[in-house]
């Protein structure tokens, strides 16, 4: 079973709402990330959190806002989010050795849709 | 140009046959290669990283690594119908958090 935990995994959402989405990673890593996974597309690196602190932030739109409390916990505020935005969002975790990032172990994703 | 390309396929092989998916990355920075396999409805799952040129090999899977070509591959012998998903490349630069993924190739075994 995955040691990267996410809730909720489904989530429908007006364009009006405001909602979070929450990622636990229970194995001892320093390092955590955010994905989109659209249909046909590559998974895009949206934030990634190395030691708490956000070190990538790939022209995500601000309608995406990411909190990094400790270690183990990631989440992603979303507000006033697009038809567009639909997608499977996915938390990862990593152990970061100095100079770089080690392998990536993924959770099961929230899949969202935006009506 | 992609960072990461893959064969998108679908590519299909029939059961106990050699399945090889391959992958072409631009980065001649890139230090460290995995393979992840990801189920429909489900999220990428680690199957093989590799760092060295050569091959590695774990079970039933072989991931062959050439840099030099910036040439990644995965091997799957004796195809199972449970090895049928989608096999998505990654590269990391290793010099930070950023790692880029392919769009994957779809791999179905016929029993």
């Amino acid at each position: 079973e995955t040691g990267v935990t996410q809730t909720p995994r489904h989530l429908v959402m007006g364009m009006t709402n405001k909602k979070s989405l929450k990622c636990e990673q229970h194995l001892g890593h320093n390092a955590m990330y955010w994905y989109k996974q659209s249909a046909k597309k590559p998974l895009e690196l949206m934030f990634v959190y190395s030691l708490e602190e956000r070190v990538e932030n790939n022209s995500v739109p601000s309608r995406f806002s990411p909190e990094c409390p400790n270690s183990s916990h990631l989440f992603l505020h979303l507000h006033t989010l697009q038809p567009e935005d639909s997608a499977l969002y996915l938390c990862a975790s990593s152990q970061d050795p100095p100079g770089g990032a080690d392998t990536q172990y993924f959770g099961p994703g929230t899949r969202l849709t935006v009506l | 140009q992609k960072e990461v390309e893959q064969n998108s396929g679908p590519l299909s092989v029939p059961e106990g046959a050699i399945a090889s998916l391959n992958c072409t990355y631009s980065d001649r920075g890139s230090q460290s290669f995995f393979w992840y396999r990801q189920y429909s409805g489900k999220s990428p799952e680690l199957i093989m990283s590799i760092y060295s040129n050569g091959d590695k090999e774990d079970g039933r899977f072989t991931a062959q690594l050439n840099k030099a070509s910036q040439y990644v591959s995965l091997l799957i012998r004796d195809s199972q119908p449970s090895d049928s998903a989608t096999y998505l490349c990654a590269v990391n630069r290793h010099t930070g958090n950023q790692f880029y993924f392919g769009t994957g190739t779809s791999l179905t075994v016929i029993p």
